[in-house]
């Protein structure tokens, strides 16, 4: 198991500006990713945070607008950028611990906003 | 790609009764690992049972249990004695040994009706 902090739980942003969003894990992971959820739907995943070089992103999602950090084996940060209405939503960090047959553990979120 | 189908959008279920929640997938594995979650209304989503596809062996955690038919590629959560505080959707999921990718359902929503 993993104890996962994500920040800020919540944050309501004015239209084209950026967040940042932090996750750590209380102990190394092997992988740690990025989701989207709207309330009530099923996620979408963003992208794979890599450590020590460029996240892998699913289709439809870019670099430029979501830039990811990932500088060690406890920490991860998702940048959503230019933020516009559509962005509103709720941001989830998962992290899977060594080993084929282990689940995902989550963060408790990040509800976002924009105004 | 694999595939997680949750055909049941919504469940109800009335208070200390069973429910079953459906969950199908579609694979060309023979070794794979599946996951049911919760997630309570505006709170983190948990772990509630797993299940490796080589164990025949259906998985039990307390009061939730799964009916896994791998011929069928099945895997149904059933949750007896229900409880308000299991109110929540609930999301099937899939992994894959062989990669990094989780595959989720669309989630089942379920209301426990005092």
């Amino acid at each position: 198991s993993a104890v996962i902090s994500q920040k800020p739980s919540r944050d309501i942003c004015q239209r084209g500006t950026s967040l940042t969003i932090q996750c750590q894990v209380d102990s190394q992971v092997t992988m740690m990713f990025w989701y989207r959820q709207q309330p009530g739907q099923s996620l979408t995943l963003i992208a794979t945070a890599n450590q020590g070089s460029e996240a892998t992103y699913e289709s439809g999602f870019v670099i430029d607008k979501f830039p990811i950090s990932r500088p060690n084996l406890t920490f991860s940060t998702l940048t959503v950028s230019n933020m516009s209405p559509e962005d509103s939503s709720i941001y989830l960090c998962s992290v899977v611990v060594a080993g084929p047959n282990q689940p995902q553990h989550f963060g408790d979120g990040t509800r976002l906003s924009i105004l | 790609a694999q595939t997680v189908t949750q055909s049941q959008p919504e469940m109800s279920v009335q208070e200390a009764e069973t429910v079953t929640l459906s969950c199908t997938y579609d694979t060309s594995e023979s070794d794979y690992y599946l996951f049911w979650y919760k997630q309570p209304p505006s709170r983190q989503m948990i772990l509630v049972i797993r299940q490796e596809a080589y164990k025949q062996q259906n998985a039990t955690e307390n009061r939730f249990s799964v009916n896994f038919q791998k011929a069928a590629k099945s895997f149904s959560l059933k949750i007896s004695d229900s409880q308000l505080g299991d109110a929540a959707m609930y999301f099937c999921a899939y992994r894959s040994p062989t990669g990094n990718q989780f595959y989720f359902g669309t989630g089942t929503s379920l209301t426990v009706i005092p």
